[in-house]
């Protein structure tokens, strides 16, 4: 079945830290897409990144950067120099492109709070 | 600008009322989602539309409906059969091939 999991539950740093947030995936489809949404205290869900499960470029994109790894089903997140305004929950998703429903399986979420 | 509009952002019911959630979009996507989060928990589909006319029911859809008479909008009706509405109620709309979703502002939504 169908899985994410996001063992942090809450990571706590001072500002201009390093953090990364963990995400491991469960899936048997061999094409599927991950996903990560910042959730600030507003309630929205901002959409970050998508990865596609045969392009395992890792990415950057300012302060932050993801490492994709098939071999051991992860999507990493690091955020580098760490903000105040980093401060929010993250998810990361799964989505099957088998599943006609194109739904999006979501973590339980990582609490980032970054202090001054 | 582009975007999908949640109303009302509070909602308060009492038990054994239906209440109606909002969602509207200008992006042009066809399909479109609604998701429930519960605290500390992530998001749960509750339905979901890929076309005008057309929905289906998502992994917990008992207790709610939705319609979908135009592509802009999607609203949820939470029923008095759900048993445990209280919750914050996220709608979303899916662009391209790639399952991208993007999301209103959300609704939540208290039974006193």
């Amino acid at each position: 079945a169908q899985k994410v999991t996001q063992a942090q539950t809450e990571i706590s740093v001072v500002e201009k830290e390093d953090v990364t947030l963990d995400c491991v995936y469960e899936t048997r489809d061999t094409t599927y897409y991950l996903f990560w949404y910042k959730q600030p205290p507003s309630g929205e869900l901002v959409f970050l990144i998508r990865r596609n499960s045969f392009d395992e470029q890792n990415e950057i994109s300012g302060r932050y950067s993801w490492n994709f790894q098939k071999s051991t089903s992860s999507f990493n997140f690091t955020i580098t120099a760490s903000q105040v305004v980093d401060s929010a929950v993250y998810f990361c998703a799964l989505s099957e492109a088998e599943d006609s429903s194109y739904k999006l399986i979501f973590g339980s979420g990582t609490r980032l709070l970054v202090r001054p | 600008d582009g975007g999908i509009t949640q109303s009302p952002k509070y909602l308060f019911r009492k038990e054994g009322q239906n209440v109606t959630l909002s969602c509207e979009q200008n992006l042009n996507h066809d399909a479109m989602y609604w998701y429930r989060q519960d605290p500390g928990q992530g998001l749960r589909l509750i339905y979901y539309s890929q076309i005008v006319n057309d929905f289906q029911k998502g992994d917990i859809a008992e207790g709610y409906s939705v319609s979908r008479e135009k592509k802009e909008s999607f609203p949820l009706t939470v029923t008095s059969a759900q048993k445990n509405p209280t919750a914050f109620y996220l709608c979303a709309s899916k662009r391209g091939i790639y399952n991208e979703q993007f999301f209103g502002p959300g609704t939540r939504l208290t039974v006193l």
